[in-house]
């Protein structure tokens, strides 16, 4: 079975500020992971992912995550925020290897940014 | 760029009604999901299809649940009798075996009144 934990179901920084979204993980198997962006009223859009190759992952808009094996963890981080960043963002595991991506979602983080 | 196309985009219901929700995936994907999410809520999995059948369920896909590849290129979700608390939005998504991730549409936001 898998699981994501996000802490923090809102969190709010000021523009210009570095943005730390968390995500612990559990898995029975070696797991990809996702984070996701939504913007209200849209779909979901991928952001970065981990497939187990590089630890640290860079993905679109300036975010990147860090695989943390020891602690369970695939925190997100980008280091100054804008204002376009305001969204809720989810992270997601699926199991790594053959090709059905059922994805487990963590609840979400709603960021906001501060002028 | 290909990409996964749901239809409607909105649909309102009536509580008691069946609903069809379409998908269709990117051409070459062999593997199919729905996912649900109730407003302000996670995203869940219902459902997973490869080689016209059901690989996946989740607790949520009960019996109203049904779906269904009826051509080469659709994939739909049939809801037989819509409750109220049906009312979210539905992703549709898809893959091929050599991605490393499954491809999302915009999602079906459904109303059940």
């Amino acid at each position: 079975a898998q699981s994501v934990t996000q802490l923090g179901s809102h969190v709010s920084v000021s523009e210009g500020a570095l943005v730390l979204l968390r995500c612990n993980y559990s898995s029975s198997v070696p797991p990809y992971l996702f984070w996701y962006v939504q913007y209200p009223n849209q779909g979901l859009q991928l952001l970065l992912k981990y497939t187990s190759a590089a630890t640290l992952v860079k993905g679109i808009n300036g975010f990147e995550a860090e695989f943390k094996k020891s602690e369970t963890s695939f925190h997100l981080t980008k280091p100054s925020a804008h204002m376009s960043d305001a969204a809720e963002y989810f992270c997601a595991v699926s199991r790594s290897g053959g090709s059905n991506y059922k994805l487990t979602f963590g609840k979400g983080t709603l960021l906001t940014v501060n002028p | 760029e290909p990409e996964v196309t749901q239809t409607p985009s909105h649909q309102v219901t009536q509580m008691g009604q069946e609903v069809i929700l379409r998908c269709v995936p990117i051409s070459n994907h062999l593997y199919f999901y729905w996912y649900r999410q109730i407003l302000g809520q996670k995203v869940e999995f219902l459902v997973s299809f490869y080689n016209n059948e059901i690989s996946e369920k989740s607790e949520i896909f009960d019996d109203q649940f049904s779906v269904e590849r009826p051509d080469g290129s659709n994939f739909t979700l049939k809801i037989r009798s819509t409750k109220l608390e049906d009312s979210a939005m539905y992703f549709c998504a898809s893959n091929n075996p050599r991605d490393t991730e499954a491809f999302f549409g915009q999602g079906t936001r459904l109303t059940v009144v």
